[in-house]
């Protein structure tokens, strides 16, 4: 089985650009959750989408967006760049809502900001 | 609110040595404990879990104890290898949370030959 594909690997943007950062999970994963991750702050949860919906969001400014496609592919945009933003982006999945199943992650989307 | 406190690194080891890596944790409700793995350029990858008390989570030689009364899941490993060298995350997720995990910072290792 595949497992969670994120494209692309490494991006470079200046600030003030947006960015959209693709996530595909595993097949039949129907929760798709991001995550940044940057030495300072580890990593910090970004939002949830189960079944096309948000169903939780972490504590980032409205810059951040997502969206879940009914095939549960996953995009996430972040728009006027800013330096802090420079991060790793990671996206995960598992099979259903709930805290006991895993979450399985993407390798990331290097995103750095000049 | 739920927060999880892993021990500092970096930690440096010589092959065959033993190792703990320290988790404590803080909920609100009754969470899945997850220790996770990452190797350098990679995402992280699930090493085990365990989701209620007393629960034993194991896989590759890792072992990791659920402790209610501690509230800890320190990470141990009797006889480390090179290629265990990576760095550690300890994580809880708390159903009520809506599959919200909260992550420790990390542990860096580094066995050496």
């Amino acid at each position: 089985k595949a497992g969670v594909t994120q494209t692309p690997r490494y991006l470079i943007k200046t600030r003030g650009q947006q960015v959209t950062l693709s996530c595909s999970p595993i097949s039949g994963h129907r929760s798709v959750s991001w995550y940044q991750q940057t030495p300072g702050q580890g990593l910090q949860f970004l939002f949830e989408y189960f079944s096309e919906t948000q169903r939780n969001k972490g504590n980032f400014p409205g810059r951040f967006s997502g969206r879940q496609f009914s095939n549960s592919r996953s995009e996430m945009n972040v728009s006027t760049l800013e330096l802090g933003d420079s991060a790793l982006y990671l996206c995960a999945s598992s099979p259903m809502a709930g805290g006991n199943s895993p979450l399985h992650f993407g390798n990331g989307t290097r995103l750095t900001v000049t | 609110g739920d927060s999880v406190t892993q021990m500092e690194g970096p930690v440096t080891l010589s092959e065959e040595a033993f190792l703990t890596i320290n988790c404590t944790y803080t909920a609100t409700g009754y969470p899945s404990l997850f220790w996770y793995v990452q190797y350098p350029g990679e995402g992280l990858q699930l090493l085990l879990k365990a989701t209620k008390a007393d629960d034993k989570g194991s896989n590759k030689g890792f072992e990791a104890t659920y402790r209610k009364e501690t509230t800890s899941f320190h990470l141990e490993k009797g006889s480390v290898q090179v290629s265990d060298s990576a760095v550690y995350f300890c994580a809880l997720s708390d159903p009520g949370l809506r599959n919200q995990f909260y992550f420790g910072t990390g542990t860096s290792l580094t066995v050496i030959p």
